[in-house]
């Protein structure tokens, strides 16, 4: 057990809605990072979080959009959802710059 | 962004030795991550190189040539269940994310 939390494991949902991922990172973990996962593709970066401020952002789509709040819970919003956006999301948390970012079970996104 | 390679699949013998090479382009190197992963599972740490020469923990040993912008994770007497996927990792200075490339799924064969 990484420590690090997410909710829900499974999510079926269908073309055109939108749907809120949720993590919790280790306790004291400042940093959140989000990643996609899909079949043909390794883990794609999306977007990180320090101490509730946004750090770095890679190719995430307009459509998806994220936060953390003061307690460091982040939540990864997915809007207008396509097919192709099935996948695999990651939430990984560490606690400064210099070390190892431990991952959460994922959740399996799957659009119909 | 960090161009990194390594080999999509390797098989090997139970009890037998493997070496997944990793090689990047990069500029501002500030550390290499190796990470285990199984079928629909998390990745999970395995090892960081920061500095050039080996690191050695327990069956699994990671070595890095920052010059050469080089690094492989050596897998010793192995076992059924280091059938897995695994994975490279760069991060660079002034950059916080990890960068991971494609993934490099062994199977242990009997």
């Amino acid at each position: 057990d990484s420590g690090v939390t997410q909710t829900p494991k499974h999510l079926i949902t269908a073309t055109g809605q939108r749907v809120t991922l949720r993590c919790s990172p280790r306790s004291g973990d400042l940093s959140v990072y989000w990643y996609q996962q899909s079949l043909d593709q390794g883990l794609q970066f999306l977007i990180q979080y320090y101490n509730g401020e946004e750090r770095a952002k890679g190719n995430i789509l307009e459509r998806f959009s994220a936060q953390q709040f003061p307690d460091l819970h982040s939540e990864l919003n997915l809007s207008s959802l396509e097919l192709g956006d099935s996948a695999l999301y990651f939430c990984a948390s560490s606690g400064s710059g210099d070390t190892e970012a431990f991952f959460g079970q994922g959740t399996r996104l799957t659009v119909v | 962004g960090q161009n990194i390679d390594q080999p999509t699949e390797m098989t090997a013998t139970e009890g037998a030795i493997v070496q997944i090479n990793c090689t990047y382009q990069t500029s501002g190197f500030n550390g290499l991550f190796w990470y285990q992963q199984h079928a629909g599972e998390a990745p999970t740490f395995l090892s960081y190189n920061v500095l050039d020469g080996l690191e050695e923990k327990g069956r699994f040993s990671s070595f890095l040539s920052r010059s050469k912008g080089y690094s492989y994770l050596l897998l010793k007497e192995l076992q059924m269940k280091d059938s897995a996927s695994y994975l490279c990792a760069v991060r660079v200075y002034g950059d916080y994310k990890l960068s991971f490339g494609a993934g490099t799924t062994v199977t242990v064969r009997a």
